[in-house]
Protein backbone atom coordinates (compact mmCIF):
# COMPACT_ATOMS: atom_id res chain seq x y z
CA UNK A 1 0.00 0.00 0.00
CA UNK A 2 1.14 3.38 -1.00
CA UNK A 3 0.25 4.63 2.55
CA UNK A 4 -1.76 8.15 3.17
CA UNK A 5 -1.45 10.19 0.07
CA UNK A 6 -1.36 14.14 0.45
CA UNK A 7 -1.21 16.74 -2.30
CA UNK A 8 0.43 19.12 -2.72
CA UNK A 9 3.35 19.10 -0.39
CA UNK A 10 3.96 22.26 -0.61
CA UNK A 11 1.55 25.51 -0.65
CA UNK A 12 2.48 29.39 -1.08
CA UNK A 13 -0.08 31.86 -1.52
CA UNK A 14 -1.10 34.76 -0.78
CA UNK A 15 -3.47 36.33 2.17
CA UNK A 16 -7.36 35.75 1.16
CA UNK A 17 -6.73 33.57 -1.65
CA UNK A 18 -8.69 30.11 -1.36
CA UNK A 19 -6.42 26.91 -0.31
CA UNK A 20 -7.32 23.15 -0.72
CA UNK A 21 -5.56 20.10 0.62
CA UNK A 22 -6.65 16.76 -0.37
CA UNK A 23 -5.81 13.56 1.15
CA UNK A 24 -6.57 10.18 0.24
CA UNK A 25 -6.17 7.59 2.96
CA UNK A 26 -4.90 3.71 3.14
CA UNK A 27 -7.93 1.59 1.39
CA UNK A 28 -9.59 0.09 3.56
CA UNK A 29 -9.63 2.58 6.66
CA UNK A 30 -12.59 4.23 7.55
CA UNK A 31 -11.27 7.00 10.04
CA UNK A 32 -9.68 9.96 8.67
CA UNK A 33 -8.40 13.10 11.01
CA UNK A 34 -6.82 16.57 9.75
CA UNK A 35 -4.02 17.63 12.10
CA UNK A 36 -2.22 20.68 12.23
CA UNK A 37 1.37 21.18 13.73
CA UNK A 38 2.84 24.88 14.40
CA UNK A 39 5.68 25.66 16.33
CA UNK A 40 3.37 27.49 18.92
CA UNK A 41 0.30 25.07 19.32
CA UNK A 42 1.94 21.68 18.22
CA UNK A 43 -0.07 19.33 16.83
CA UNK A 44 -4.07 20.10 16.44
CA UNK A 45 -6.31 17.80 15.67
CA UNK A 46 -8.59 19.92 13.21
CA UNK A 47 -11.94 17.57 12.33
CA UNK A 48 -12.06 13.89 12.10
CA UNK A 49 -14.50 11.54 9.89
CA UNK A 50 -15.68 8.11 10.70
CA UNK A 51 -17.23 6.36 7.52
CA UNK A 52 -17.32 9.82 5.71
CA UNK A 53 -18.95 11.68 8.51
CA UNK A 54 -17.66 14.34 9.89
CA UNK A 55 -17.71 13.26 13.87
CA UNK A 56 -15.84 16.01 15.46
CA UNK A 57 -14.81 19.09 14.34
CA UNK A 58 -14.45 21.23 17.26
CA UNK A 59 -10.50 21.66 16.72
CA UNK A 60 -11.65 23.77 13.39
CA UNK A 61 -10.17 27.44 14.36
CA UNK A 62 -13.29 29.33 12.57
CA UNK A 63 -15.62 29.59 9.38
CA UNK A 64 -12.89 29.89 6.94
CA UNK A 65 -11.79 26.17 7.09
CA UNK A 66 -14.49 23.42 6.20
CA UNK A 67 -13.60 19.84 5.51
CA UNK A 68 -14.94 17.45 3.12
CA UNK A 69 -15.08 13.10 3.05
CA UNK A 70 -17.40 12.87 -0.25
CA UNK A 71 -16.24 8.96 -0.71
CA UNK A 72 -13.94 6.46 1.50
CA UNK A 73 -10.93 7.35 -0.37
CA UNK A 74 -10.95 11.22 -0.67
CA UNK A 75 -11.02 14.39 1.69
CA UNK A 76 -10.30 17.76 1.41
CA UNK A 77 -9.69 20.97 3.42
CA UNK A 78 -10.22 23.89 2.52
CA UNK A 79 -9.26 27.64 3.76
CA UNK A 80 -11.43 30.41 2.17
CA UNK A 81 -10.22 32.81 2.95
CA UNK A 82 -6.35 32.19 4.02
CA UNK A 83 -4.27 34.18 6.12
CA UNK A 84 -0.88 34.48 6.94
CA UNK A 85 -1.29 32.75 10.38
CA UNK A 86 -3.35 29.77 8.83
CA UNK A 87 1.01 28.50 7.96
CA UNK A 88 1.30 25.49 9.15
CA UNK A 89 2.04 21.88 8.53
CA UNK A 90 -1.21 19.92 7.57
CA UNK A 91 -1.10 16.21 8.08
CA UNK A 92 -3.93 14.01 7.27
CA UNK A 93 -4.29 10.64 9.14
CA UNK A 94 -6.33 7.10 8.73
CA UNK A 95 -7.04 4.57 10.88
CA UNK A 96 -9.35 1.38 10.49
CA UNK A 97 -11.74 2.41 12.85
CA UNK A 98 -12.61 4.93 15.54
CA UNK A 99 -11.43 2.27 17.93
CA UNK A 100 -9.20 3.80 20.32
CA UNK A 101 -6.73 1.32 20.07
CA UNK A 102 -6.13 1.17 16.50
CA UNK A 103 -2.77 3.20 14.77
CA UNK A 104 -3.23 6.19 13.15
CA UNK A 105 -1.14 6.46 9.81
CA UNK A 106 0.24 9.74 9.27
CA UNK A 107 0.22 11.18 5.55
CA UNK A 108 3.61 13.46 4.99
CA UNK A 109 2.24 16.76 5.46
CA UNK A 110 1.45 19.92 3.45
CA UNK A 111 3.29 22.66 3.98
CA UNK A 112 1.33 25.65 3.71
CA UNK A 113 2.58 29.15 3.55
CA UNK A 114 0.61 32.72 3.48
CA UNK A 115 1.93 35.39 2.25
CA UNK B 1 -10.26 16.68 30.34
CA UNK B 2 -7.51 14.67 29.05
CA UNK B 3 -3.62 15.98 28.57
CA UNK B 4 -0.51 15.12 27.71
CA UNK B 5 2.91 16.89 29.18
CA UNK B 6 6.52 16.55 27.62
CA UNK B 7 8.52 18.33 30.38
CA UNK B 8 11.60 18.36 28.09
CA UNK B 9 11.24 20.03 24.78
CA UNK B 10 15.28 19.38 23.86
CA UNK B 11 17.05 16.43 24.63
CA UNK B 12 20.80 15.76 23.45
CA UNK B 13 22.77 12.36 23.96
CA UNK B 14 26.04 11.10 22.85
CA UNK B 15 25.56 8.16 20.18
CA UNK B 16 25.33 4.93 22.03
CA UNK B 17 24.42 6.79 25.44
CA UNK B 18 20.79 5.27 27.19
CA UNK B 19 18.01 7.87 26.56
CA UNK B 20 15.25 8.48 28.32
CA UNK B 21 12.10 10.78 27.24
CA UNK B 22 9.41 11.50 29.68
CA UNK B 23 5.78 11.48 29.09
CA UNK B 24 3.07 12.35 31.69
CA UNK B 25 -1.15 12.31 30.86
CA UNK B 26 -3.95 13.11 32.66
CA UNK B 27 -6.72 11.22 32.28
CA UNK B 28 -9.38 9.35 34.33
CA UNK B 29 -9.72 6.20 32.87
CA UNK B 30 -6.96 3.46 31.84
CA UNK B 31 -5.63 5.62 29.18
CA UNK B 32 -4.64 4.89 25.80
CA UNK B 33 -0.94 5.54 24.85
CA UNK B 34 1.18 6.24 22.05
CA UNK B 35 4.58 7.30 20.97
CA UNK B 36 5.51 8.59 17.73
CA UNK B 37 8.44 10.31 15.74
CA UNK B 38 8.58 11.98 13.53
CA UNK B 39 12.04 12.75 10.86
CA UNK B 40 12.35 15.91 9.35
CA UNK B 41 9.99 17.00 6.72
CA UNK B 42 8.20 13.59 7.28
CA UNK B 43 4.57 12.49 8.96
CA UNK B 44 4.16 10.90 12.01
CA UNK B 45 5.35 7.05 12.46
CA UNK B 46 4.30 4.75 15.02
CA UNK B 47 7.08 3.87 17.93
CA UNK B 48 4.75 1.94 19.99
CA UNK B 49 1.62 1.80 22.04
CA UNK B 50 0.00 0.67 25.38
CA UNK B 51 -3.53 0.40 26.04
CA UNK B 52 -3.68 -3.17 28.36
CA UNK B 53 -1.78 -5.58 29.92
CA UNK B 54 2.02 -5.96 30.26
CA UNK B 55 3.35 -2.20 31.43
CA UNK B 56 6.74 -2.75 29.63
CA UNK B 57 5.99 -2.29 25.68
CA UNK B 58 8.15 -3.31 23.23
CA UNK B 59 8.27 -1.34 19.82
CA UNK B 60 9.90 -0.72 16.32
CA UNK B 61 13.83 0.46 16.09
CA UNK B 62 14.68 -0.92 19.83
CA UNK B 63 12.36 1.50 21.64
CA UNK B 64 10.33 0.72 25.32
CA UNK B 65 8.28 2.35 27.02
CA UNK B 66 6.45 1.55 30.32
CA UNK B 67 3.36 2.65 31.67
CA UNK B 68 3.19 3.64 35.03
CA UNK B 69 -0.29 4.03 36.80
CA UNK B 70 0.76 5.59 39.81
CA UNK B 71 3.03 8.31 38.03
CA UNK B 72 0.95 8.93 35.72
CA UNK B 73 3.37 8.33 32.96
CA UNK B 74 4.59 6.50 29.96
CA UNK B 75 8.56 7.18 29.57
CA UNK B 76 9.98 6.07 26.12
CA UNK B 77 13.56 4.44 26.73
CA UNK B 78 16.06 3.10 24.18
CA UNK B 79 19.51 1.49 25.91
CA UNK B 80 22.06 2.48 22.99
CA UNK B 81 20.88 5.64 20.91
CA UNK B 82 21.78 5.74 16.97
CA UNK B 83 22.99 9.00 14.72
CA UNK B 84 19.30 8.01 12.93
CA UNK B 85 17.25 8.05 15.77
CA UNK B 86 17.66 12.08 15.86
CA UNK B 87 14.20 13.28 15.09
CA UNK B 88 10.92 14.70 17.04
CA UNK B 89 9.12 12.22 19.50
CA UNK B 90 5.29 12.95 20.45
CA UNK B 91 3.25 10.82 23.20
CA UNK B 92 -0.28 10.84 22.71
CA UNK B 93 -3.29 9.89 24.72
CA UNK B 94 -6.40 8.51 23.41
CA UNK B 95 -9.67 6.65 24.81
CA UNK B 96 -11.91 9.59 25.17
CA UNK B 97 -15.52 8.38 23.91
CA UNK B 98 -14.56 5.43 22.72
CA UNK B 99 -13.52 7.46 19.87
CA UNK B 100 -9.60 7.58 17.76
CA UNK B 101 -9.75 11.44 18.89
CA UNK B 102 -5.30 11.50 20.43
CA UNK B 103 -4.24 14.61 22.17
CA UNK B 104 -0.48 15.10 21.48
CA UNK B 105 2.03 16.31 23.93
CA UNK B 106 4.21 19.34 22.31
CA UNK B 107 7.00 16.72 21.70
CA UNK B 108 10.52 16.54 23.06
CA UNK B 109 13.63 17.01 20.20
CA UNK B 110 16.45 14.62 19.93
CA UNK B 111 20.17 15.52 19.25
CA UNK B 112 22.71 12.65 19.02
CA UNK B 113 25.93 13.31 19.29
CA UNK B 114 28.86 11.65 17.54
Amino acid sequence: DAGVIQSPRHEVTEMGQEVTLRCKPISGHNSLFWYRQTMMRGLELLIYFNNNVPIDDSGMPEDRFSAKMPNASFSTLKIQPSEPRDSAVYFCASSLSRRPHNEQFFGPGTRLTVL
Amino acid sequence: AQSVTQPDIHITVSEGASLELRCNYSYGATPYLFWYVQSPGQGLQLLLKYFSGDTLVQGIKGFEAEFKRSQSSFNLRKPSVHWSDAAEYFCAVGGSGNTGKLIFGQGTTLQVKP
